[in-house]
């Protein structure tokens, strides 16, 4: 069974500050990952699809890489700003499963201090 | 905005009432997915529809729960007899035909009091 888990979950930074949000999965047989921001009692928007046969995806000020061997996805969010201060989820989309429905982690919840 | 919209935004309820939800995907998508994401949370899947066959439903989606998309557009989600236990917010997402990313409607939060 996949489960998706994504650390720290709550994180706190300066303004400026360069930042790296982790996600890991446990089954390797994953067909795309999808990073999404969410504000308080908002839905989500989609930041970067990876598929499975790309290593990295890159839009403005983020970046989000992905090594499928070893389960992991990072995002890096570049020179950081008080308007990026939500929860960034993380969801896989495994391989072979007909629905297309992605499996989510918890979230990290981003607080960017002015 | 995804092109996803949901309506009610916000519903409270007594327990014990039945609620409906609806969401209209994008036109051209032929998938439409309803998850449920409670506080502090990730989403997790319910149901999904392939134009207006409903192909899979979760373990989490009780008897009390039913879903119709009757015409292959939009969708709609009832509680029946509703319980505190589920109040959480309700996400429905669609996706274009041959898969790619999902987008998801701005959900509806339910308050079960």
């Amino acid at each position: 069974k996949q489960e998706v888990t994504q650390i720290p979950a709550a994180l706190s930074v300066p303004e400026g500050e360069n930042l790296v949000l982790n996600c890991s999965f446990t089954d390797s047989a994953i067909y795309n990952l999808q990073w999404f921001r969410q504000d308080p009692g908002k839905g989500l928007t989609s930041l970067l699809l990876i598929q499975s046969s790309q290593r990295e995806q890159t839009s403005g000020r983020l970046n989000a890489s992905l090594d499928k061997s070893s389960g992991r996805s990072t995002l890096y969010i570049a020179a950081s700003q008080p308007g990026d201060s939500a929860t960034y989820l993380c969801a896989v989309r495994p391989r072979g499963d007909s629905s297309y429905k992605l499996i989510f982690g918890s979230g990290t919840r981003l607080l960017v201090r002015p | 905005d995804t092109g996803v919209s949901q309506d009610p935004r916000h519903k409270i309820t007594k327990r014990g009432q039945n609620v409906t939800f609806r969401c209209d995907p994008i036109s051209e998508h032929n998938r439409l997915y309803w998850y449920r994401q409670t506080l502090g949370q990730g989403p997790e899947f319910l149901t999904y529809f392939q134009n207006e066959a409903q192909l899979e439903k979760s373990r989490l989606l009780s008897d009390r729960f039913s879903a119709e998309r009757p015409k292959g557009s939009f969708s709609t989600l009832e509680i029946q007899r509703t319980e505190q236990g589920d109040s959480a917010m309700y996400l429905c997402a669609s996706i274009e035909p041959g898969g790619g990313e999902q987008y998801f409607g701005p959900g509806t939060r339910l308050t079960v009091t």
